[in-house]
């Protein structure tokens, strides 16, 4: 089986800017979320998709937006990029969004420096 | 609200020497806990979860957790460590469609 892929793995953007990461889920996992990692902390919540829509949101205001397509890949947009939106972004996949139990199987991240 | 601990931020051990690091977390309702490692240039990678039944949970490499409901703790131990486990390990409470991750613990093992 396949795990999960992102791109790209590295970029550099400038404040102001808008940046598009995407992610492909772990073979037959139909559920997406994305975690913010700055540089020494743990990951943090930025939202799940299911089933195309989003299902649950963390303390990230909204010009962080998502999409989730049919195939249940996954994409994240910012906009209006600031400094401190520089951070490793993490993609993570798992089956069936609405059980509590499910495990999180994570892709290596696209590391975002904004200048 | 949920949220988890990790106080060692950094952890510096000898090989064959014994690991233990210490993980709490706040929630008062049914906990789902999970230890994920992240060695260097990789992703981060399920090392053992905590559901439900024996608290003593086994993961890969050797390593267990053991889930004291009355400490609000799940802390990781291996009873000799290799220099193949430098790495950085996150401790992770389950929320409603989410984890809450620790700050994290980095591990350096001394040959």
């Amino acid at each position: 089986e396949t795990g999960v892929t992102q791109s790209p793995t590295h970029l550099i953007k400038t404040r102001g800017q808008q940046v598009t990461l995407r992610c492909s889920s772990q073979s037959g996992h139909n559920t997406v979320s994305w975690y913010q990692q700055a540089l020494g902390q743990g990951p943090q919540f930025i939202f799940q998709y299911y089933r195309e829509e989003e299902n649950g949101r963390g303390n990230f205001p909204p010009r962080f937006s998502g999409l989730q397509f049919p195939n249940y890949s996954s994409e994240l947009n910012v906009n209006a990029l600031e400094l401190d939106d520089s951070a490793l972004y993490l993609c993570a996949s798992s089956l069936d969004g609405t059980s509590g139990a499910n495990v999180l199987t994570f892709g290596a991240g696209s590391r975002l420096t904004v200048l | 609200a949920q949220s988890v601990s990790q106080h060692n931020h950094h952890v510096i051990l000898s090989e064959a020497a014994s690991l233990e690091l210490g993980c709490n977390y706040s929630y008062g309702g049914t906990v789902n806990l999970f230890w994920y490692v992240q060695y260097p240039g990789q992703h981060l990678q399920l090392l053992l979860k905590y559901f439900s039944g024996d608290p003593l949970v086994k993961g890969i490499k050797g390593f267990e957790a053991e889930f004291i409901k009355s400490k609000f703790s799940f802390n990781l131990r291996k009873p000799s460590v290799q220099w193949s486990d430098t790495a950085e390990y996150f401790c992770a409470l389950r929320g409603a469609n989410n984890l809450f991750f620790g700050t994290g613990t980095r591990l350096t093992v001394i040959p």
